[in-house]
């Protein structure tokens, strides 16, 4: 079992719509969780961290995290093109970060 | 506020040849660095990471090596390159930032080098 698996897509939604990116991971003490996206040819970016269980928006992102059954996933509302980029969940372990191999978003107007 | 470079942009190496890339954090002291590499169309492999000066951490065996000279920065290097080396590195770095909800850890990536061994 990979330490942090996400479905690779590609997640196909229309512009507008919400786009619903899930992730699970193995390791039950990890305390950390974030989201990366990444546009093709360019280095991840941070756009949400996440500590503890329940959700936490900021601005149309709202990541949420469920410990018991150890998956995270991040929400996009109101998708619009630019969005459309891989994302990648990453989890804290002991001194690194491991990351998922990404989920691939395509929005389309 | 903490800025990470890397260079070069790109690199266009002939096979054998060596290869030195450099990263440089600002703005914070004593982080942790990772060198990250991602293959075409592929996710993220982590290839080692440092938690301080000359303590280096290899994730995969391969033919290339890294070292931390001083504090803030950290060098990816190879003797001889391979076809297989081919790809976009990424240089990170981590720490700890404080804010209104208490202080939690982060990691930034710099812009990396995306290098073709031909």
């Amino acid at each position: 079992q990979k330490e942090v698996e996400q479905n690779s897509g590609p997640l196909s939604v229309p512009e507008g719509a919400i786009a619903s990116l899930n992730c699970t991971y193995s390791d039950r003490g990890s305390q950390s969780f974030f989201w990366y996206r990444q546009y093709s040819g360019k280095s991840p970016e941070l756009i949400m961290s996440i500590y503890s269980n329940g959700d936490k928006e900021d601005g149309r992102f709202t990541a949420q995290l469920n410990k018991a059954s150890q998956y995270v996933s991040l929400l996009i509302r109101d998708s619009q093109p630019s969005d459309s980029a891989t994302y990648l969940c990453a989890v804290l372990g002991f001194q690194k970060l491991v990351f998922g191999t990404g989920t691939r978003l395509l929005v389309s107007p | 506020s903490q800025t990470i470079h890397q260079w070069p942009a790109t690199l266009v190496q002939p096979v054998g040849s060596p290869l030195s890339l450099e990263c440089t954090v600002e703005g914070t002291s004593n982080p942790n660095l990772y060198w990250y590499r991602q293959a075409a169309g592929r996710g993220l492999q982590l290839l080692f990471y440092s938690v301080g000066i000359g303590q280096i951490s290899s994730e995969v065996p391969q033919n290339l090596s890294a070292s931390r000279p001083q504090d803030r920065q950290f060098i990816l290097s190879s003797k001889k390159l391979l076809l297989s080396d081919s790809g976009f590195y990424l240089c990170a770095w981590s720490g700890y930032a404080t804010g209104a909800k208490g202080t939690k850890n982060i990691q930034y990536f710099g812009a990396g080098t995306r290098l073709s061994v031909l």
